[in-house]
């Protein structure tokens, strides 16, 4: 099974500051089709997990572009550039390149 | 509107049997893989089993495999979980989910399963 590995699990940050979340995956996700199945998933408190970025770096429609993702192979990165209230909650990478499907542990992000 | 709208958790006693429903409208079902996932209270995301669209091929994470099943009506546009020899540690809210191996994926607002005698 693929182990993916977030970090940090923990993330307070000042409102209108960045933050990064690191995602490492035990293997290479590029699937045998060439593309690479990784996505963010955030989940407020009391709500059902929304989808925010797939594929690496695509934004879900109605996702604010302070939001952006990077990486490659089995490294992989979530920026909020500048982190307003609403952004709360806990953050999950999920590979789909092969099964089962895998997800991180979550990293919270909350406000100082 | 994509909706997925789950329904049939409730508190079951260990060892017994439980079958979940997700109602999908607003996109054409047969053309999409679906999954359940699921949440244990105070925890993670845990990825329970994947459906094909046509229904022919499944999947399941080793800690349900051999007791879950999952399968769909098509004509119903319903997607379904059969539990069974159910464990304290299944207690969870379970999410109906696209595939994540789509680039538009919806999540059910979830039904709650409690595992209890």
């Amino acid at each position: 099974d693929i182990v993916m590995t977030q970090t940090p699990l923990s993330s307070p940050v000042t409102l209108g500051q960045p933050a990064s979340i690191s995602c490492r995956s035990s293997e290479s996700l590029v699937h045998s089709n060439g593309k690479t199945y990784l996505n963010w998933v955030h989940q407020r408190p009391g709500q059902p997990p929304r989808l925010l970025i797939y594929k690496i770096s695509n934004r879900v429609s109605g996702v604010p572009d302070r939001f952006s993702g990077t990486g490659a192979g089995t490294d992989f990165t979530l920026k909020i550039s500048r982190v307003e209230a609403e952004d709360v909650g806990v953050y999950y990478c999920v590979q789909a390149t092969q099964f089962p499907r895998t997800f991180g542990q979550g990293t919270t992000v909350e406000i100082k | 509107e994509v909706l997925l709208v789950e329904s049939g958790g409730e508190l079951v006693q260990p060892g017994g049997s439980l079958r979940l429903s997700c109602a999908a409208s607003g996109f054409t079902f047969s053309n999409y893989g679906m999954s359940w996932v699921r949440q244990a209270p105070g925890k993670g995301l845990e990825w329970v089993a994947t459906i094909n669209g046509d229904g022919i091929n499944t999947h399941f994470g080793d800690s349900v495999q051999g007791r879950f099943t999952i399968s769909r009506d098509n004509s119903k546009n319903t997607l379904y979980l059969h539990m069974s020899s159910l464990r304290a540690e299944d207690t969870a809210i379970y999410y109906c989910t696209h595939d994540a191996q789509y680039d538009n994926i919806f999540w059910g607002q979830g039904t709650l399963v409690t595992v209890s005698a």
